[in-house]
């Protein structure tokens, strides 16, 4: 089945704990993205990959890291969380050059207390 | 990206036909409109999309206005699972990687 994959659904972690959020796609997608959703704030790009090795921010990139060694996975990485990250996350993917939506994952509840 | 105007919520009987209105009236002439919805806190599900002609799949219908301003998605024959936030999107054509720019979206209950 063709899906987003994203680990773990539901974290809680304090704050300064170095944590990584899994996101893989099996679909052979060049474009792979993360959102943040808050609510009243809708959902909000932070980095984005157009292939391997090419990542960009998008417009709330800070606090987070990532990285695209591979297609099918492009982790989060929050270096030292802080409680303002707690969120709800998602990856999505989609292929490039091509009319069609994108794939989100089903989201990782981040709880930083 | 064009910003988009949807009312914030809406209701539609089970097994009547849902119409969601979507303004954009700033849209540009290679720019597509995208439905997504969201399920509770589920991930967003791509519905449909289209750039000027009427769209039909298995999910819903994409109506278009003629100047392209605004335009209506239509789930024909609504159930409750269809509850859900739609969000109405402008993009530019594929192969530009650009953002998905998410607004407030609909807010659709269906009520039996």
């Amino acid at each position: 089945e063709a899906q987003v994959t994203q680990n773990p659904r539901y974290l809680i972690t304090v704050t300064g704990k170095k944590l990584t959020v899994t996101c893989s796609q099996n679909m052979n997608h060049e474009y792979m993205s993360w959102y943040r959703q808050d609510p009243g704030l809708g959902l909000r790009q932070i980095y984005y990959s157009m292939n391997v090795e090419v990542t960009d921010k998008g417009d709330v990139p800070e606090g987070y890291k990532v990285s695209r060694k591979e297609k099918r996975n492009f982790p989060l990485i929050l270096e030292s969380p802080s409680p303002n990250q707690t969120s709800l996350y998602f990856c999505a993917s989609s292929l490039l050059g091509r009319v069609g939506g994108y794939t989100f994952g089903s989201g990782t509840r981040l709880t930083v207390v | 990206d064009a910003k988009t105007t949807q009312p914030p919520s809406m209701d539609c009987a089970e097994g009547r036909a849902a119409n969601l209105p979507c303004n954009h009236s700033t849209i540009s002439g290679n720019e597509y409109v995208y439905w997504y919805r969201q399920i509770h806190s589920q991930g967003p599900q791509y519905i449909i999309h289209g750039l000027k002609n009427n769209e039909t799949n298995e999910m819903a219908s994409l109506i278009i206005t003629e100047d392209r301003k605004s335009s209506t998605l239509i789930l024909p024959h609504a159930t409750l699972r269809d509850t859900a936030v739609y969000y109405c999107i402008v993009r530019p054509p594929p192969g530009t990687a650009s953002k998905l720019t998410f607004g407030t979206g609909t807010r659709l209950q269906v009520t039996l």
